[in-house]
């Protein structure tokens, strides 16, 4: 069964660093892309980038590029989503999603919540 | 970017009742790779239709998807109460992939 499970809620001050992580099972990790994904709270769906394990070929949406870093393990298959210096407006669900190539998103983690506040 | 708007933002239905949902892209979507997912609340989406008119697996034929180009149509032949819901469209055909801003989907 494929299955990718997601870290843990988050509460984090402005300012401060965060690294939530996507550990993918039952299919082989670096066969397939990984995205992510930002719901704001009450909001519509957000692509935020995606990437592929086998190649490290990294593509970001322009209006999050820079903001965030996506990576990857391909050792422990465990996708990543990094910020250097969290704001107010980073508070939001962040999920990552398994896409087939040429194919949508066809698997979802449960959400990773981050909510930065002072 | 390829920016898609939903039509309407909101549809209110009884249960039987037919919905059809709108999807107009800026651009031509390459290779019609839409995709259509369907959120509940406190629930991660599910896809239900891949290249605009394939269905996802386990999804019931009641949900069709059509269209081609700039245009797409997700249809829920009649309403079952399980789909009010709120749904997405995406096309992944060119980077950065973009999702329309949703259609809820209520019971009237």
């Amino acid at each position: 069964e494929v299955q990718l499970v997601q870290s843990g809620v988050e509460v984090k001050k402005p300012g401060e660093s965060l690294k939530i992580s996507c550990k993918g099972s039952g299919y082989s990790f670096t066969s397939y892309w990984i995205g992510w994904v930002r719901q704001m709270p009450g909001k519509g769906l957000e692509w935020m980038g995606i990437m592929h394990p086998g190649n490290s070929d990294i593509r970001y949406s322009p209006s999050f590029q820079g903001q965030v870093t996506i990576s990857a393990d391909k050792s422990i298959s465990t996708a990543y989503l990094q910020w250097s210096g969290l704001r107010a407006s980073d508070s939001a669900m962040y999920y990552c999603a398994r896409a087939p190539g040429r194919y949508p998103f066809e698997n979802w983690g449960q959400g990773t919540l981050v909510t930065v506040s002072s | 970017e390829v920016v898609l708007t939903q039509s309407p933002g909101t549809l209110s239905l009884s249960p039987g009742e037919r919905a059809t949902l709108s999807c107009r892209a800026s651009q031509s979507v390459n290779s019609n790779y839409l995709a259509w997912y369907q959120q509940k609340p406190g629930q991660t989406p599910r896809l239900l239709i891949y290249a605009a008119s394939s269905r996802a697996t386990g999804i019931p034929d009641r949900f069709s998807g059509s269209g081609s180009g700039t245009d797409f149509t997700l249809t829920i032949s009649r309403l079952e109460p399980e789909d009010f819901a709120v749904y997405y469209c995406q096309q992944y055909g060119t980077s950065p992939w973009t999702f329309g801003q949703g259609t809820k989907v209520e019971i009237k």
